[in-house]
């Protein structure tokens, strides 16, 4: 495996901030990605990094160091539905260089955010 | 667009059964990946294929095969199922391997008794 660790279980007011911390270990490093899911339903998109830094998008923003191995992602101004499991994935070039779009999940975060 | 479409929804299988499970996508992708997730175990790649007529194997491929005869359609067979084969497999697309979002499909909920 890739080693991607991320916490099981999060909980979080409504209208609070939460960071999901992600740290990985891999060689070839090709980016890491954030997906939701919703219970009974299928992964979806939030967010990718490939460089150090911060990207922020709406309520949400995700962070990289490569140097640590490290990523987080934040939600702001929490809300009802954004209680879900959220995916942190790795994408590594094989020893050809070559990624073949593969996407490396940690075991998920799931997030329950209360009245 | 209809994106990333499953069939069946739901299955129940008994041990030894064969079935194969339909992934079609109507946006040109040239990358296609079967996935399975299991409680605690997070999404484990099955099979990928990276054009129409190529396949290939992923972190868990055995008791598994798969086809890619045109570029929209990814079939998932399981000859002889076994209990633990039971698991929510997740069909995805991406156009190209540098494109950074999968697209997935809804899942197959499959149970082997």
């Amino acid at each position: 495996g890739q080693n991607i660790d991320q916490p099981t279980e999060m909980t979080a007011t409504e209208g609070a901030i939460v960071q999901i911390n992600c740290t990985y270990q891999t060689s070839g490093f090709n980016g890491l990605f954030w997906y939701q899911q919703h219970a009974g339903e299928a992964p979806t998109f939030l967010s990718y990094n490939v460089l150090d830094g911060l990207e922020e998008k709406g309520r949400f923003s995700s962070f990289l160091s490569r140097s640590k191995g490290y990523s987080y992602l934040l939600l702001k101004e929490l809300q009802m539905k954004d209680s879900a499991s959220y995916l942190c994935a790795v994408r590594r070039l094989s020893d050809r260089g070559s990624t073949l779009g593969r996407l490396y999940f940690g075991r998920g975060t799931q997030l329950t955010v209360w009245p | 667009n209809a994106g990333v479409t499953q069939t069946p929804k739901f299955r129940v299988l008994k041990t030894g059964q064969s079935m194969t499970l339909l992934c079609a996508q109507d946006m040109n992708h040239e990358y296609m990946y079967w996935y399975r997730q299991d409680p605690g175990m997070g999404l484990r790649l099955i099979h990928y294929s990276v054009g129409e007529g190529t396949t290939a194997k992923g972190e868990v491929p055995d008791g598994y095969n798969v086809s890619r005869l045109k570029k929209q359609n990814f079939l998932l067979g399981l000859e002889s199922a076994a209990p633990s084969q039971t698991s929510v497999y997740f069909c995805a697309s991406t156009f190209s391997e540098w494109h950074n979002e999968q697209f997935f499909g809804p899942g197959t909920r499959l149970t082997v008794l």
